[in-house]
Formats: structure tokens, C-alpha cells, sequence
């Protein structure tokens, strides 16, 4: 059965700490992507891979957010420092390459942060 | 810079009713269109996907269409059920890039 697997699934963290998420894509997608999303603005993009490249990350605010695949198999987002306003759900996405098959986008379940 | 609008925002019926959403984008220069359900707290599941070339898409009691020249999609749900109430949402890629913008939902509810 497979599937984008995210963790943590839950993570309450004080101001000013270091949050790592993280997430398993399906195996043989080449494109990854992780969004954000609150009640206030929807689902925002932060960043996409393709490849293990990052191809746009300009949706992410660059001071604090990192992006990176360190293998075919792992996609992180950190924070350092974390501020209360970057609490809001995670996802991961991943899909197959969009030329070359349906484009179907698959997500996670999301981390679910809070920042104090 | 592409926009994807859903309307309505909510939306309340009772059990049995044929009900239509509205996806609308800015940018017809798309890849394909997809469709997605959210259940409260979960992720998003993938519903239908239309790819550019085609006009519409169907699974099960669900039907998907696609008018590029006009910037909209349509999701009709067949004698809708409880068990359909979630929030949908739609989301396009643009032709040469990977991003995925997505509308900001419509919220349904359908009453036993």
C-alpha cells in the first residue's frame, strides 16, 4: 500500500526551538512538495523538489524555513527558530514526473505544529 | 500569476441531493486539474483527475468536468450521502512548472 508518510504527526514546541518534519515519499516519485495550511490562508506551497533538486522555494519564509532531500527516500522542513505564527498543519506531497505520467498528486497526513 | 477560486465556501444539503461545485482558474495554460477530499484532520485524498486533453472524468457517483477556454472545473456528486461531507478542493499545475496552486475549498455538510 503505498504511501506519503509524514512524522511527527503532532509536535508542540516552545518559541525559539528547532522543528524538524519529516517525510517518506512514495517510492519512484521524482517530484516532492510541502505545504502549508491554516484556517486563515488554505494550502500554501513552501517548496518543491524534482529529482531531489529543489526547484522553487520561494513560498518559504527563507530566514527560518529549510527544505532538503538528503536521498530519494527522505524530504525535511525545518524551522530554527520556531514562532508562534508557524503553527499550522504540514503536508508532504509527492507525484510521479508530470510529463512523463498522470501528474497525480499524493499527500501525507500532515504534522499538526504548535508553537507557544 | 494563477488563481483558483472555489465556490460556494460551505454548502448544506440534505441526503439524496445532485450538488455541484465550482472550481475557476486564471491560467488556462494547465497540465490537468485535479480534484481532492479532506476529511477534518487528515490529509487530502485524491478524487478524479482530468488531464488537459480531456473534458471529463468519472468515478463512481462522482463526475468531473474541465473547460480550459473558460477557466473552470465542475464537480458534480450524484445523490450525495453523509459520508460525503468534507471539504473538496481543487488544485492546477501550470504548463512548465510543477507547482500545484489549490483553491480554498468548499466546505460541504450533508444532512441524514
Amino acid at each position: 500500500d503505498a504511501r506519503v508518510t509524514q512524522t511527527p504527526r503532532d509536535k508542540v514546541t516552545e518559541m525559539g526551538q528547532e522543528v524538524t518534519m519529516r517525510c517518506q515519499p512514495i517510492l519512484g516519485h521524482n517530484t516532492v512538495f510541502w505545504y502549508r495550511q491554516t484556517m486563515m490562508q488554505g494550502l500554501e506551497l513552501l517548496a518543491y523538489f524534482r529529482n531531489r533538486a529543489p526547484l522553487d522555494d520561494s513560498g518559504m519564509p527563507k530566514d527560518r524555513f529549510s527544505a532538503e532531500m538528503p536521498d530519494a527516500t527522505l524530504a525535511t522542513l525545518k524551522i530554527q527558530p520556531s514562532e508562534p505564527r508557524d503553527s499550522a498543519v504540514y503536508f508532504c506531497a509527492s507525484g510521479p514526473e508530470l510529463a512523463a505520467n498522470t501528474g497525480e498528486l499524493f499527500f501525507g497526513e500532515g504534522s499538526r505544529l504548535t508553537v507557544l | 500569476k494563477q488563481e483558483v477560486t472555489q465556490i460556494p465556501a460551505a454548502l448544506s444539503v440534505p441526503e439524496g441531493e445532485n450538488l455541484v461545485l465550482n472550481c475557476s482558474f486564471t491560467d488556462s495554460a494547465i497540465y490537468n486539474l485535479q480534484w481532492f477530499r479532506q476529511d477534518p484532520g487528515k490529509g487530502l485524498t485524491s478524487l478524479l483527475l482530468i488531464q488537459s486533453s480531456q473534458r471529463e472524468q468519472t468515478s463512481g457517483r462522482l463526475n468531473a468536468s474541465l473547460d480550459k477556454s473558460s477557466g473552470r472545473s465542475t464537480l458534480y456528486i450524484a445523490a450525495s450521502q453523509p459520508g460525503d461531507s468534507a471539504t473538496y478542493l481543487c488544485a492546477v499545475p501550470g504548463v512548465g512548472t510543477y507547482k500545484y496552486i489549490f483553491g480554498t475549498g468548499t466546505r460541504l455538510k450533508v444532512l441524514a
